[in-house]
């Protein structure tokens, strides 16, 4: 059974820009999430997305913004892009919604923006 | 509000010796704990997770981690360590408080633990 895929491995963006991540679960899982991870802030849950809604959602500000497909696969966008929005975006998947279940992650986009 | 740390941001052991990485939580609920393991370039694996009964939680690679509500810790552990389990590890809590569907999943810093050979 293939792993979490992301697409693309690595981004460079400058300032100001929008930039879109692309996730695509396990086959069978509905449940995906995205993670901030940075060195000095560790790692941050973004939002959790279950049957294309928005379950629950972190602390971060409106320019971070996601969305479910019908087929499980998510996008995260962010816009209006900041040095500090550099950082390796983390999505993992679940077979139920909730993050009591075991997460599967995937390797990773690696953003930087300029 | 609840939160998660991992005192040590690194940890030294010999290889052959037991380890021990650490966790401390806070929560309002009651604690929903997981450890991850984060390998040089290879995304998040999980280890283990306590959501209730044993205090003691048996995971992956031989690793395991024991619950001390009194404590508010959920320290990982293995008896003995081997150079390939260097790595990135993350303690992770989530409050249960039930219906408060505003909870969410709170990751420590990590802890980078170096196996000396």
């Amino acid at each position: 059974k293939a792993g979490v895929t992301q697409t693309p491995r690595y981004l460079i963006k400058t300032r100001g820009q929008q930039v879109t991540l692309s996730c695509s679960p396990i086959s069978g899982h509905r449940s995906v999430s995205w993670y901030q991870q940075t060195p000095g802030q560790g790692l941050q849950f973004l939002f959790e997305y279950f049957s294309e809604t928005q379950r629950n959602k972190g602390n971060f500000p409106g320019r971070f913004s996601g969305r479910q497909f019908s087929n499980s696969r998510s996008e995260m966008n962010v816009s209006t892009l900041e040095l500090g929005d550099s950082a390796l975006y983390l999505c993992a998947s679940s077979q139920s919604e909730g993050v009591l279940n075991e997460q599967f992650f995937g390797p990773g986009t690696r953003l930087t923006v300029l | 509000a609840q939160s998660v740390a991992q005192p040590e941001d690194q940890v030294n052991v010999a290889e052959g010796n037991p380890l021990t990485v650490k966790c401390t939580y806070s929560v309002s609920g009651n604690p929903y704990l997981f450890w991850y393991v984060q390998y040089p370039n290879r995304g998040l694996q999980f280890l283990l997770k306590y959501i209730t009964g044993d205090n003691l939680v048996k995971g992956s690679y031989g690793f395991e981690a024991e619950f001390n509500k009194s404590q508010t810790s959920f320290h990982l552990k293995k008896p003995s360590a081997l150079v390939s389990d260097s790595a990135l590890y993350f303690c992770a809590v989530r409050d249960f408080s039930g219906f408060n569907r505003d909870d969410k999943i709170i990751f420590g810093k990590g802890t980078r633990l170096h196996i000396l050979p």
